[in-house]
């Protein structure tokens, strides 16, 4: 079956520096998506990147879909003792295939 | 509107007893997903319906589970009998549209906690 893993498993950041999660798979996607779980919290929507080479940014949050459609990342700038929590990215590999297929997820945690 | 609702929040049982966790998806929305998290095991998508209809139960673990929904705004998800093995978060979700889709975004609940003793 379809595996989507991620990098790194955990993050501790200072607050204020940058941080990178990267999401990779065995096989070409139809489209990527990107979620963020607070502690104890569910998984909430972020972004949907469908195109290859597709980058999309959301303030700090800037997000990439690769070239050859078997990665992505997600990029915060600046972090900020908010950002706190568990980043998944969630791909479809065929259209039409309705499964979303979530990764192992990066927990990020703020050193103030 | 209020968004996906499950009950329980909570629950903790006992080893054999049956459990079952109900999901109230948002209305008008197609498509109606289990999920279990664990620390090991992550996210794992268990069955998904559309149209009130199962279309993939694969990633069920063993026919102790079952799932079913009788309308567009019910789901459960039952266990039984249940083991220790079966403790983790249980999240439903519901999406309007073909995930995949532009509109293929899941809302989540959030969450039912299963301990089972």
């Amino acid at each position: 079956g379809q595996q989507v893993m991620q990098i790194p498993q955990y993050q501790h950041v200072q607050e204020g520096e940058d941080f990178t999660t990267y999401c990779n798979s065995s096989t070409t996607l139809s489209n990527i998506q990107w979620y963020k779980q607070r502690p104890g919290g569910h998984p909430v929507f972020l972004i949907q990147l469908v195109k290859s080479g597709e980058v999309k940014k959301q303030k700090r949050l800037t997000f990439q879909f690769g070239e050859a459609k078997k990665n992505s990342s997600l990029h915060i700038t600046a972090t900020q003792t908010t950002d706190v929590g568990t980043y998944f990215c969630a791909a479809v590999s065929n259209f039409g295939n309705e499964k979303l297929t979530f990764g192992t997820g990066t927990r990020l945690t703020i050193i103030p | 509107d209020a968004g996906v609702i499950q009950s329980p929040r909570h629950e903790v049982t006992e080893m054999g007893q049956e459990v079952t966790l109900r999901c109230k998806p948002i209305s008008g929305h197609d498509y109606l997903f289990w999920y279990r998290q664990t620390m090991m095991r992550g996210l794992e998508l268990l069955i998904y319906f559309n149209n009130n209809v199962p279309i993939d139960d694969s990633g069920m673990p063993e026919d102790r589970f079952s799932a079913k929904m009788p309308n567009a705004s019910f789901s459960t998800l039952k266990i039984q009998p249940s083991e220790p093995r079966d403790s983790a978060v249980y999240f439903c979700a519901s999406s309007p549209g073909l995930a995949g889709g532009f509109d293929g975004e899941l809302f989540f609940g959030e969450g039912s906690r299963l301990t089972v003793l």
